[in-house]
């Protein structure tokens, strides 16, 4: 079974206070590992898409980077704005087709002014 | 820039009630998605749908839920007779996908059921 796992759950920052956010992965082939951005009520936003250990992907504050085992999102000098609970997803090659995602619980990232 | 849009945003039923929820997904995509996310829980796959028939689903996905595309625009998912675990916010997504390449799912805001 397909098993992601985020850590921290939650984390709180000051504002330009650098950190990395953690995905570990469990799956039997790895497709691709996504990283969304999840505002509260609304639908996961598109962060970044990694498909082979050693790639790395960056959009302005946020850099992703990916090994065999876990994902890094590391915040540079976050700003408030970059407040939001932030999803790890996995696409793994199964059988079936496999082409649902499997997601982590997220981190709750608040930054403060 | 093209988006996944849901109608409509928020939906409240009695139990036992059927409820349809729409999606409109990005134009040139080919596979459409169902997505469940219960309050303060993971969000979870229901449902994938390709060339006009299901291409996977999960053990979530029990004979009260069906979906469709019934024109060339509109995917949606039915839930015949609701219960009040069904209570969530769901989402639609969808991707573009060419070969065996994983590709971007695109989600859309999402329609949160309250099922009463």
């Amino acid at each position: 079974e397909d098993q992601v796992t985020q850590s921290p759950e939650a984390l709180r920052l000051q504002e330009g206070e650098s950190s990395s956010l953690n995905c570990s992965y469990t799956v039997s082939g790895l497709r691709g590992l996504f990283w969304y951005r999840q505002d509260p009520g609304k639908g996961p936003e598109f962060l970044f898409t990694l498909y082979s250990a050693g790639e790395e992907k960056e959009k302005e504050r946020l850099k992703a980077t990916l090994t065999k085992k876990e994902s890094f999102l590391h915040i540079t000098a976050p700003k408030p704005e970059d407040s939001a609970t932030y999803l790890c997803a996995v696409h793994a090659y199964s059988g079936g087709g496999a082409d649902g995602l499997t997601f982590g619980k997220g981190t709750h990232l608040i930054i403060q002014p | 820039e093209p988006e996944v849009t849901q109608t409509p945003s928020h939906q409240v039923t009695q139990m036992g009630q059927e409820v349809i929820l729409r999606c409109v997904p990005i134009s040139n995509h080919l596979y459409f998605y169902w997505y469940r996310q219960i309050l303060g829980q993971k969000v979870e796959f229901l449902v994938s749908f390709y060339n006009n028939e299901i291409s996977e689903k999960s053990e979530i996905f029990d004979d009260q839920f069906s979906v469709e595309r019934p024109d060339g625009s509109n995917f949606t998912l039915k839930i015949r007779s609701t219960k009040l675990e069904d209570s969530a916010m769901y989402f639609c997504a969808s991707s573009h996908r060419q070969g065996a390449s994983t590709d971007t799912q695109y989600f859309g805001p999402g329609t949160r059921l309250t099922v009463l």
